[in-house]
């Protein structure tokens, strides 16, 4: 069965350009996280959704960042007007449902260089 | 800030030894759940234990927790070089829905 999948695996951009960031969880699967690890860091939650509502966007960094689910499905993660300080590994994860007492399944993550 | 952190931030050990890793976090929590992720490759699932468990297994891992200390163990004995990866703690803080990550702690198995 297919797993949680991200895309693209790499993006290199220019300061300045809005990127966007592709997450397809496991089919079924009610709960979605998007997080940020900068290199040798640990993971910075940055939001999650149950079905396509996002309760909580209290760890978004900054107003450039947005996200968004569709159908309860695939989100994307958007980054405005990226900075150098962007870069890093966006990982996103889904559960069958929210709750700590479910396993997150990840992605492999989509690495954003932001020259 | 983060809501758990690591000890040690890396570790080396030879294979067959056992290997320890702390987690210590700063809130009440519901769960806690520990994670493995391979050089640059997404994280993966290992073990959940229970505010209200003190201990669980799982194959060669043994997961302690000590909510009165705010912290957990894992413990991976026989170490295999295939264990060499980064281990996370992952809490809720007591919110129940969403995950806080420690910085991780960094194994290395010496075959």
């Amino acid at each position: 069965g297919a797993g949680v999948s991200q895309s693209p695996s790499n993006k290199v951009t220019e300061k300045g350009k809005d990127v966007e960031l592709r997450c397809d969880p496991i089919s079924g699967h009610t709960a979605l996280y998007w997080y940020r690890q900068s290199l040798g860091q640990g993971l910075e939650f940055l939001i999650y959704f149950q079905g396509n509502s996002a309760p909580d966007k209290s760890g978004l960094p900054s107003d450039r960042f947005s996200a968004e689910r569709t159908g309860g499905s695939v989100s994307t993660l958007t980054i405005q007007r990226t900075q150098q300080e962007d870069s890093a590994v966006y990982l996103c994860a889904s559960s069958f449902a929210s709750g700590s007492h479910n396993e997150q399944f990840f992605g492999p993550g989509t690495r954003l260089t932001v020259l | 800030s983060q809501q758990g952190e690591e000890d040690p931030q890396a570790l080396s050990i030879q294979e067959g030894e056992n290997a320890t890793m702390n987690c210590s976090y700063k809130t009440s929590i519901n769960n806690l759940q520990w994670y493995r992720q391979n050089s640059g490759r997404g994280l993966v699932h290992l073990i959940l234990i229970r505010s209200n468990e003190r201990e669980k297994h799982s194959g060669r891992l043994r997961v302690t927790l000590d909510t009165s200390k705010k912290s957990s163990s894992l413990l991976i004995t026989a170490s295999r070089a295939a264990d060499t990866a980064s281990y996370f703690c992952a809490t809720d803080a007591g919110t129940g829905n969403q995950f806080y990550f420690g910085t991780g702690t960094s194994l290395t198995v010496i075959p």
